[in-house]
């Protein structure tokens, strides 16, 4: 069955470290995203990409990495830059130009600073 | 700019109850509006859609929600909840012009007994 994966499922980071969450999918979508979820707020969105080879900035993308080398592979890196990283992510897909039919989403890292 | 209000930060219902989650949107163009679930420590499922067309609109697991463009509503209803539907529900406003969606803060559905 066509899905998302994302791994790991848990992530500790070290202060000053610089770590790389992984997303791949096989559904064939164009479009990827990265989410941010903290208790009370909902999701925010870091960055997102409908196409190979380029990304754009979300709301919330200061301390965030992306590259999108692959159709299928969307790997996030939190930066030494992010102050408060502490979070549970998600990744997420759709077709190309139908993002409003809905997305497609992982089931998450939660990453934890130690 | 978008936004999407989900009024409620936690509801309880008893088990067999009605259950009614409220959802508001600011959006200038027609919206697209969703609704999803998520259970702890999982990713968010589609529960249904509304694009155009009826405005009440049937979904997953027996929930349909109602489009009311007056009020700017787009509230999720289920006649009779179980104890599996214990969860935190999210409603999402889709941004064409951009192509992505914007989720309100959540609602956390508990229920009881």
């Amino acid at each position: 069955d066509g899905g998302i994966t994302q791994s790991p499922k848990y992530l500790f980071r070290k202060e000053g470290q610089n770590v790389t969450l992984s997303c791949e999918q096989n559904l064939n979508h164009d479009a990827m995203y990265w989410y941010r979820q903290d208790p009370g707020q909902g999701l925010r969105l870091i960055y997102y990409s409908q196409i190979v080879n380029d990304f754009q900035k979300g709301d919330i993308a200061e301390g965030y990495s992306v590259s999108r080398e692959k159709k299928e592979s969307f790997p996030l890196t939190v930066t030494s830059a992010q102050k408060n990283p502490t979070a549970f992510y998600l990744c997420a897909s759709s077709r190309t130009g139908e993002a409003n039919y809905g997305y497609t989403f992982g089931s998450g890292t939660r990453l934890t600073v130690v | 700019a978008q936004s999407v209000t989900q009024p409620d930060i936690h509801i309880t219902v008893s088990e067999g109850a009605s259950l009614e989650l409220r959802c508001n949107y600011s959006y200038g163009a027609t919206p697209y509006l969703f609704w999803y679930v998520q259970s702890p420590g999982q990713g968010l499922q589609l529960l249904l859609k509304y694009f155009s067309g009826d405005t009440l609109v049937q979904g997953i697991k027996g929930f349909e929600a109602e489009f009311k463009r007056s009020q700017s509503s787009f509230n999720l209803r289920k006649p009779s909840v179980h104890w599996s539907d214990a969860a935190e529900y999210f409603c999402a406003v889709g941004v064409t012009s951009f192509q992505k969606l914007v989720f309100g803060t959540g609602t956390r559905l508990l229920v009881s007994p």
